[in-house]
């Protein structure tokens, strides 16, 4: 089974902080995304990874994706309110559907 | 085209009823997805089509729920003699065929079984 766990699950910042979520998994996987969610609406893709050690950028987001093609990492500069939400991470090997890590809530107070 | 589109948005039903869920995809993209996602959890896997074939299937997936996609257009998600433990968001997505493509998810169809 392969399992991703996405840490911390609770994350609640002043704005201007700076944050990290992880995701990581005992499988390695061939590309690995990260989702944003808002209440009441489906996830929305903010980025996708397949090359081990790859990073991008996404303005004040920063994805990391492990050497070892097994965990990722995103990283929020100057945090704004309107970055609040649930992030998820999810991985897939080939041919077959994502799997989705539980999410991390996010909260950024002004 | 409009993204992927859900319907209806919000259903309630009472225990042991069926239920039916549509989805449309976005025209060009051959791979459809069905998703169950409760509060507090990320999306979980519950089927995919590749056109019109059903490829992959969760083994978690009870015998009350089934797919369809019968042109390999919209596809259609029933659920038969509904349980309380059934309630959930029930998310649609599409995507391209291919490594490393992004899936464009629908808002949702909420389920509430009373």
């Amino acid at each position: 089974t392969q399992l991703l766990e996405q840490s911390p699950q609770f994350l609640s910042i002043q704005e201007g902080e700076n944050l990290t979520v992880y995701c990581n998994s005992s499988s390695v996987f061939s590309s690995l995304q990260w989702y944003r969610q808002e209440p009441g609406e489906g996830p929305v893709l903010l980025v996708t990874v397949v090359t081990g050690g790859e990073v991008k950028k996404l303005k004040r987001l920063t994805f990391q994706f492990g050497d070892a093609r097994k965990d990722s990492s995103l990283h929020i500069t100057a945090a704004q309110p309107g970055d609040t939400g649930l992030y998820l991470c999810a991985g897939n090997q080939a041919g077959t559907a994502l799997i989705f890590g539980k999410g991390t809530t996010l909260s950024v107070s002004s | 085209d409009t993204g992927v589109s859900q319907d209806p948005r919000h259903k309630i039903t009472k225990r042991g009823q069926n239920v039916t869920f549509r989805c449309d995809p976005i025209s060009e993209h051959n791979r459809l997805y069905w998703y169950r996602q409760t509060l507090g959890q990320g999306p979980e896997f519950l089927t995919y089509f590749q056109n019109e074939a059903q490829l992959e299937k969760s083994r978690l997936l009870s015998d009350r729920f089934s797919a369809e996609r019968p042109k390999g257009s919209f596809s259609t998600l029933e659920i038969q003699r509904t349980e309380q433990g059934d309630s959930a968001m029930y998310l649609c997505a599409s995507s391209h065929v291919g490594q490393g493509y992004g899936y464009t998810f629908g808002s949702g169809t909420r389920l509430t079984v009373v």
